[in-house]
């Protein structure tokens, strides 16, 4: 099992292009997330899905959108790309209840010249 | 406004050390108190966690102490060795009028154990 997948790997845009970072599990959990991590800031939510078809605004939602495509993808998408957005991107998954372990993926690198 | 603060933001600790990770919080919704562990280049991975009903968990050398007067939680590495090397993460979650059962980080700590 790949547990969470995350395309790209490493992404370089300059501002004003779009693009979209796509997230799968393979966990079977109904709950999944996207966090951007920054110096000295902790994980900072952006989105989160508590179940498919639901998709809801977590700490930082400005400049993106999400989609929850069906119960294993998630992706979010940056529709302008700012130099702001530069940073490294997480998605995790959880299932139940909220005390429940998160599983992170391994990150995408995104700078936004 | 950051919900969780963790101190300090970097940390050198001599190998055999103790390691000690602090965080405060102000939402008193919260219940539930996950440390993430997260080595260069990967996802953090839960470490260990605990739940207000007790003062202290231990899970191998790593311990979280948790004082829920002071609205306050701290991570232990006893032993600390070089493999321990990684950024800290102390998180926060819980239900009320301003939390919807998601995670609240604090701002990590770099831990580095020195041989």
């Amino acid at each position: 099992n790949a547990g969470v997948t995350q395309t790209p790997k490493f992404q370089v845009l300059k501002t004003g292009q779009s693009m979209t970072l796509q997230c799968a599990q393979d966990m079977n959990h109904n709950s999944m997330y996207w966090y951007r991590q920054d110096p000295g800031m902790g994980l900072r939510l952006i989105y989160y899905s508590a179940s498919e078809g639901t998709t809801d605004k977590g700490e930082v939602p400005n400049g993106y959108n999400v989609s929850r495509l069906n119960k294993r993808e998630f992706s979010l998408r940056l529709e302008s790309a700012a130099p702001s957005q530069t940073s490294v991107y997480f998605c995790a998954t959880k299932q139940g209840s909220s005390y429940n372990e998160q599983f992170f993926g391994p990150g995408t690198r995104l700078t936004v010249l | 406004q950051q919900q969780v603060k963790q101190s300090p933001q970097s940390l050198i600790v001599q190998k055999g050390g103790i390691s000690i990770i602090n965080c405060a919080y102000e939402n008193t919704a919260f219940d539930y108190f996950p440390w993430y562990q997260q080595f260069p280049g990967k996802g953090p991975a839960l470490l260990i966690a605990i739940r207000p009903d007790v003062s202290e968990k231990k899970e191998g050398r790593f311990t979280i102490s948790f004082n829920k007067s002071a609205k306050q939680f701290s991570l232990h590495i006893m032993d600390s060795q070089p493999g321990d090397s990684a950024t800290y993460f102390c998180a926060a979650v819980g239900y009320g009028s301003s939390n919807t059962g998601k995670l609240i980080f604090g701002q990590g700590t770099t831990l580095q154990v020195k041989p």
